[in-house]
């Protein structure tokens, strides 16, 4: 079945650094989605990338879609303390499947 | 709010026991889905529907059963739970002709906890 391979699985940082994760998969998506979740909340929609190449900026949040199709990336600049989660890359069609997630620390 | 709406929220049930949580939303989106989530496993697919009395198997489909015969509510029933289904289900609803809003968008989820 597909598959994503989500790294790193934590990240502890110190607050204002850059952060980046990555997002690999045996199949190709025609869509890639990073989601964020908080402790107790369902995943919330960061970022939604649909061809090949795309750069996507949110805020502080940047993803790019892989050009292989096979992956994909996550930065954020300059950390801030609700920064902290959970972070889920996706690939889409009718289904949607998640990789495992990296979950961001910062520390004080 | 997406208007999706998950129930319960939490319920302890016995080993053995049929149980079925529900998922109910007031966007009238088509795709509707259950995922499972474990900690070391992230969010896992259980089931999705397409529409109405259209639902296909995900990743973790093994000893769980949906129904979707309207377009607001999917129910997802465990037919005899096991200590193993213990977990946080999340209801995602997702129309793709809806512009602006193409993307999942996610229930609160239900804490499960079989003993």
């Amino acid at each position: 079945g597909q598959q994503l391979n989500q790294s790193p699985q934590s990240m502890f940082i110190q607050e204002g650094e850059d952060v980046s994760m990555n997002c690999t998969s045996s199949s190709i998506f025609n869509t890639w989605l990073w989601y964020k979740q908080d402790p107790g909340e369902g995943p919330v929609l960061l970022i939604a990338l649909y061809k090949a190449g795309e750069l996507t900026s949110n805020g502080r949040l940047t993803a790019q879609f892989g050009i292989t199709r096979k992956d994909s990336f996550l930065n954020i600049s300059a950390s801030i303390p609700s920064d902290v989660g959970i972070y889920f890359c996706a690939g889409r069609g009718d289904k949607i499947i998640f990789g495992k997630g990296t979950r961001l620390h910062i520390l004080p | 709010d997406a208007g999706i709406t998950q129930s319960p929220r939490h319920k302890v049930t016995e080993t053995g026991t049929p149980v079925t949580l529900r998922c109910h939303q007031t966007e009238n989106h088509r795709y509707m889905y259950w995922y499972r989530q474990d900690p070391g496993h992230g969010l896992r697919l259980i089931h999705y529907s397409y529409g109405v009395k259209d639902t296909d198997k995900g990743e973790v489909s093994d000893g769980y059963s949906v129904s979707r015969s309207k377009t607001e509510d999917f129910l997802l029933t465990l037919e005899s739970a096991t200590s193993s289904q213990t977990s946080v289900y999340f209801c995602a609803i997702r129309d793709p002709n809806r512009v602006g809003y193409t993307e999942a968008f996610f229930g609160q989820g239900t804490r499960l906890t079989v003993v």
